[in-house]
């Protein structure tokens, strides 16, 4: 089971944005809507951002989008603020025989 | 609101189980659609899903793990088990158990507990 390819390091400063990308196959992302993307503080669990490609969990601050063009995903995150410095992970369904798989998550720096 | 918390050793010992609990409270594990899964994070790597196990009770597993893993439930109790053997140093990490639906979409996280493989 191959992870899901992010970028390791993505930065910006307060206000800007920034889009992390997440590369699967046909397989996973590509092929079906099933995309998530998680925040990831240290040492405090993981927090859904948006399922479901671009649906956002109620909570979730507009500034957190999804979206999808082929085999890859984004995550773009506008008006940066220094809390969103975190870790960020995507995830895919991959089939009956490799129902999640994750990417291997993308560190974001607010400068 | 639902809530997961992960239980067990701490400390495993090399080539023996690591066995470890999700006890979940303010939900039923029977609750049809949901999805009751085991998700690591070694230090300093990423997220690692282990498998899941359906309210039906069917079981999903990582295939790189398969050979290693049983997922079980106790419904009386409301709590699913994660049982991986022959353990090494590269198991060492943070468990989490947590909750997901149909969209594979986890919602509902515990915080994690930490697994030491080591003799």
């Amino acid at each position: 089971q191959s992870a899901l390819t992010q970028p390791p390091s993505a930065s910006g400063s307060p206000g800007q944005s920034v889009t992390i990308s997440c590369t699967g196959t046909s397989g996973d992302v590509g092929g079906y809507d099933y995309v998530s993307w998680y925040q990831h503080h240290p040492d405090k669990a993981p927090k859904l951002l948006v399922y479901g490609v671009r649906r956002r969990p109620s909570g979730v601050p507009d500034r957190f989008s999804g979206s999808k063009s082929g085999n890859t995903a984004s995550l773009t995150v506008s008006g940066l603020q220094a809390e969103d410095e975190a870790d960020y992970y995507c995830s895919a369904y991959g089939g009956i025989n490799n129902p999640l798989i994750f990417g291997g998550g993308t560190k974001l720096t607010v400068l | 609101q639902l809530q997961l918390q992960e239980s067990g050793p701490g400390l495993v010992k090399p080539s023996e189980t690591l066995s470890l609990t999700c006890t979940v409270s303010g939900g039923s594990i029977r609750n049809r659609g949901d999805y009751w899964n085991w998700i690591r994070q070694p230090p300093g790597k990423g997220l690692e899903w282990i498998g899941s196990i359906y309210y039906s009770g069917t079981t999903y597993y990582n295939p790189s793990l398969k050979s290693r893993v049983t997922i079980f439930a106790d419904r009386s109790k409301n709590q699913f088990s994660l049982n991986l053997g022959s353990v090494t140093a590269a198991d060492t990490a943070v468990y989490y158990c947590a909750r997901s639906g149909d969209d594979s979409d986890i919602d509902y996280w515990g915080q994690g507990t930490l697994v030491t493989v080591s003799s």
